[in-house]
C-alpha cells in the first residue's frame, strides 16, 4: 500500500514564495508526480520527478529525496490564479494502485 | 486535459436508479482509471483498466459499483441503485502505458458530475 501525506491548508501572499511538502511510503517507487486541481475543476499536470534533486519550470519547482520519501513544490512568485489544491502523487511500478494521490494541499493566495 | 472526453459533464439521478459515466482516453492511450471526488476531499482511486482487462479494482465499493474497458467503445462506471452518498465528482484518466517516465503521466477528463436526489 501507500501512505501519502501533504499540509491540508496553506495561506500565502500574493508575488510571495511558497513550498508545499509531500512525504510517501510506498513500495516499488516509480516517481512522482504533482497536479494542481483548481475548484470544480480537473487535475492538471504540473512535474515529475523520477531521480533525486530539483526540477525547474517557469515559477514552479519540484524536489525529489527517495531516500527520504520527500518531495515539495516551490511556487515562486504567486499569483491569484495558483489559488488551487496541489496534489502529490507517487507512482509504483507494479499493477496494483499504480496511480494513486495524496489528500491534496489547498493553498490560499492573498492580495 | 481535452483529450480525454467524459459524459455526461452531468447528471442527476433518482435514489434507486443506475447511472453510467462513459470515457474516452486520449488517442493512443490503452489505460484507464476512474476516481472519485467528494465535495472538499481528495481524488479516491476506484480502479485501473486496460482494454478488456481490469487491472486493479482495489478502490471499487465491494457493491453496485462496476467497471469495463471493451475492446472498442469508452470505458463506462456502472453505478447500480445509487444512493446519495454516490453524489460525487468521478474523474477519468488515461496514459499509454505503466511503464517508467514521464511519457506515463495521466491525463484527465473534466469529470462527471453525479447528483442523486
Amino acid at each position: 500500500g501507500q501512505n501519502i501525506d501533504q499540509p491540508t491548508e496553506m495561506t500565502a501572499t500574493e508575488g510571495a514564495i511558497v513550498q508545499i511538502n509531500c512525504t510517501y511510503q510506498t513500495s516499488g517507487f516509480n516517481g512522482l508526480f504533482w497536479y494542481q486541481q483548481h475548484a470544480g475543476e480537473a487535475p492538471t499536470f504540473l512535474s515529475y520527478n523520477v531521480l533525486d534533486g530539483l526540477e525547474e519550470k517557469g515559477r514552479f519547482s519540484s524536489f525529489l529525496s527517495r531516500s527520504k520519501g520527500y518531495s515539495y513544490l516551490l511556487l515562486k512568485e504567486l499569483q491569484m490564479k495558483d489559488s488551487a489544491s496541489y496534489l502529490c502523487a507517487p507512482r509504483r511500478n507494479n499493477y496494483g494502485q499504480n496511480f494513486v494521490f495524496g489528500p491534496g494541499t489547498r493553498l490560499s493566495v492573498l492580495p | 486535459n481535452a483529450g480525454v472526453m467524459q459524459n455526461p459533464r452531468h447528471l442527476v439521478r433518482r435514489r434507486g436508479q443506475e447511472a453510467r459515466l462513459r470515457c474516452s482516453p486520449m488517442k493512443g492511450h490503452s489505460h484507464v482509471y476512474w476516481y472519485r471526488q467528494l465535495p472538499e476531499e481528495g481524488l479516491k482511486f476506484m480502479v485501473y483498466l486496460q482494454k478488456e482487462n481490469i487491472i486493479d479494482e482495489s478502490g471499487m465499493p465491494k457493491e453496485r459499483f462496476s467497471a469495463e474497458f471493451p475492446k472498442e467503445g469508452p470505458s463506462i462506471l456502472r453505478i447500480q441503485q445509487v444512493v446519495r452518498g454516490d453524489s460525487a465528482a468521478y474523474f477519468c484518466a488515461s496514459s499509454n502505458n505503466s511503464g517508467t517516465g514521464i511519457g506515463n503521466t495521466i491525463y484527465f477528463g473534466e469529470g462527471s458530475w453525479l447528483t442523486v436526489v
